[in-house]
């Protein structure tokens, strides 16, 4: 694709539901990264993925939070029994090698 | 622990002067640096990528330096517009992966 998509744009969901966050990156790029913003900070590092494997997932904040990039291509980034302290802008970025990240619009999530 | 931070919060100029955002970092082992903006409910659009061994990048209006051993690099905005308005942020690559400073919040005023 012409550049990083991100599915949904929007999400609301209930304190204890589970999520699943999508992410399509630039075609051939190898490198994936998941990262969290809050309202008026930067984003904060979550995950990163070479290929298919997870190549730091130092960011995770618990083990509620986990993501997948099976075919090395499209990211899911799945959060289980949702807190009101996810609520959060998740954006997704991908490079080659590592270098230049592009990012996508980001999901919305907002857990009430 | 890399820690990246940003001065200053926020900015507001007129139209048409030149300005400069600073970013600052704690460990000068990085591999790159990178400058984004994001517009408000939006996603980042990177700016510039200076690599390790480079002092700096230009595109168009803007200039971007790296002084890797003082952990410092500077945004230079030469004559600003109101579409200039934004939020600035610089990513520093240590390892594996990306620290973001808090950003710099820019209102150019027509």
């Amino acid at each position: 694709g012409a550049g990083v998509s991100q599915t949904p744009s929007n999400k609301v969901t209930e304190k204890g539901k589970y999520v699943e966050l999508r992410c399509d990156p630039i075609s051939g790029h190898t490198a994936l990264y998941w990262y969290r913003q809050s309202l008026g900070q930067g984003p904060e590092f979550l995950i990163y993925f070479q290929g298919t494997g997870a190549a730091d997932d130092s960011g995770l904040p618990n083990d509620r939070f986990f993501a997948v990039r099976p075919e090395g291509s499209v990211s899911t980034l799945k959060i289980q029994r949702t807190e009101r302290g996810d609520s959060a802008v998740y954006l997704c970025a991908s490079s080659s090698g590592g270098n230049e990240q592009f990012f996508g619009p980001g999901t919305r999530l907002t857990v009430l | 622990k890399q820690e990246v931070t940003q001065i200053p919060a926020a900015l507001s100029v007129p139209e048409g002067e030149n300005l400069v955002l600073n970013c600052s970092f704690t460990d000068s082992a990085i591999y790159n640096l990178q400058w984004f903006r994001q517009d408000p409910g939006k996603g980042l659009t990177s700016l510039l990528l200076i690599q390790s061994s480079q002092r700096e990048q230009t595109s168009g209006r803007l200039n971007a330096s790296l002084d890797k051993s003082s952990g410092r690099s500077t945004l230079y905005i030469a004559a600003s517009q109101p579409g200039d308005s934004a939020t600035y942020l610089c990513a520093v690559r240590t390892g594996q992966n990306f620290v973001f400073g808090p950003g710099t919040r820019l209102s150019v005023l027509p």
